[in-house]
């Protein structure tokens, strides 16, 4: 599966929109980007995917570039209750038993 | 409701023992997954199984045991071969078809070893 590169940490404050990057080069044609995030001391918890569409959710939007070679992550209006570490993850859409390698994600602090 | 449940939250051991953590789901799903996480790190694939009596090492097998007798269960025996099992232990679980995607976790166990 492809390598991702997110930022160490951000910050966004609450009611604004919070944007998280995620570069992902060497994505190959049959992997699909996913974000999953993990609030303190809890499991991970997945939010959405897509291949090369741009999806949406209710819990966020998910947008990628036209090369897929990067995506962001979008958080329509942050509340408090979203800061997390979000995980940007690539798989291939035939990956034997879903695994999934987290890397060390973003950490999102949504300030009042 | 369905879901995943880890027990238990919290567990301290003294050095040289093994330890049993729990993880059943009853959501019906063929795979399971356990993952170790360290302060500040992302999760590393111990062992995971795509069916019953069945299962595969993942990227840190060293030290680790499971087992898959049902298919709402795993549970994962860290052993005193482990050198720093000192972590937090998540337990996931999906469909097998490769298109679902989605992983739905436990809320995981602390481990500490005195």
């Amino acid at each position: 599966d492809a390598k991702t590169t997110q930022p160490t940490s951000m910050d966004c404050a609450e009611g604004r929109a919070a944007n998280l990057p995620c570069n992902h080069s060497t994505i190959s044609g049959n992997e699909y980007v996913y974000w999953y995030r993990q609030i303190h001391s809890q499991g991970p918890q997945y939010i959405i995917h897509g291949l090369k569409n741009n999806e949406t959710n209710e819990m966020a939007s998910l947008i990628i570039t036209e090369d897929r070679k990067s995506s962001t992550l979008i958080l329509p209006h942050a509340t408090l209750r979203d800061t997390a570490v979000y995980y940007c993850i690539v798989r291939a859409k035939n990956n034997a038993g879903n695994m999934l390698t987290f890397g060390g994600g973003t950490r999102l602090m949504v300030k009042p | 409701d369905g879901g995943i449940t880890q027990s238990p939250k919290y567990l301290f051991r003294k050095e040289g023992q093994n330890v049993t953590l729990s993880c059943e789901q009853n959501l019906n799903h063929d795979a399971m997954y356990w993952y170790r996480q360290d302060p500040g790190q992302g999760l590393r694939l111990i062992y995971y199984s795509q069916i019953v009596n069945d299962f595969q090492k993942g990227d840190i097998a060293e030290g680790y045991s499971v087992s898959r007798e049902k298919k709402e269960s795993f549970p994962l025996t860290v052993t005193s071969a482990q050198k720093n099992p000192t972590a937090f232990y998540l337990c996931a679980s999906s469909w097998v078809q490769a298109l679902a995607g989605e992983l739905f976790f436990g809320e995981g166990s602390r481990l500490t070893v005195l």
